[in-house]
């Protein structure tokens, strides 16, 4: 079955660069039309997404953060790793990974990782 | 930038009713919609994908429906289990959320 976790830092300081792994098992990114995307939530807020890597390693970020953000992966460790520069306090948020499908669905996130939460705070 | 507006912004309902939650979006995104439920200190889990198919495993009283600009998410007769916040999804935006709250 398919799963994600993801792993990083609880805390960061304002102005670090924050890393963040999602390790997935159950699928290889190396199949055509699959993806992996990463979400935030800040909380008690509502989902929002942030970047997006495909098999073929066509990217995508939020227009917004597109400056701050990178992502990329490793099909051989079964994993993507998204980092985002020049924290700061609104960062603070649960950070998810999940699966994206874009030839058996629109590409909705059909699997989630549990999330992971990042508080920014010196 | 798509933006995704959805209504009401809380829902306050009894078992057994039936729940209609509206996503509206700022531009046509054809059939290109999803639909999330996520209860407290839970990941989202995946509902409806292309505005109207059920995910796995999804219960048949949730039903998606619309296309263009215009999105439903229905739930017929709701069950306690059913409090959770619904979120709209079309590609990289998603809604501010709506809070379903079963009495």
């Amino acid at each position: 079955q398919i799963t994600l976790k993801e792993s990083g830092p609880t805390l960061v300081k304002p102005t670090q660069t924050l890393t963040l792994t999602c390790t997935f098992s159950g699928f290889s990114l190396s199949t055509s039309g699959l993806g992996v995307g990463w979400i935030r939530q800040p909380p008690g807020k509502a989902l929002e997404w942030l970047a997006l890597i495909y098999w073929n390693d066509e990217s995508r970020y939020s227009p917004s953060l597109k400056n701050r953000l990178t992502i990329t992966k490793d099909t051989s460790k079964n994993q993507v790793v998204l980092t985002m520069t020049n924290m700061a306090p609104v960062d603070t948020a649960t950070y998810y990974c999940a699966h994206s499908d874009t030839v058996t669905t629109d590409g909705s996130f059909g699997y989630w990782g549990q999330g992971t939460l990042v508080t920014v705070s010196s | 930038e798509i933006v995704l507006t959805q209504s009401p912004a809380t829902l306050s309902l009894s078992p057994g009713e039936r729940a209609t939650l509206s996503c509206r979006a700022s531009q046509s995104v054809s059939s290109y919609l999803a639909w999330y439920q996520q209860k407290p200190g839970q990941a989202p889990r995946l509902l409806i994908y292309d505005a109207s198919k059920r995910a796995t495993g999804i219960p048949a009283r949730f039903s998606g429906s619309g296309s263009g600009t215009d999105f439903t998410l229905s739930i017929s007769s709701l069950e306690p289990e059913d409090s959770a916040v619904y979120y709209c999804q079309q590609r990289s935006n998603f809604g501010q959320g709506t809070k379903l709250e079963i009495k």
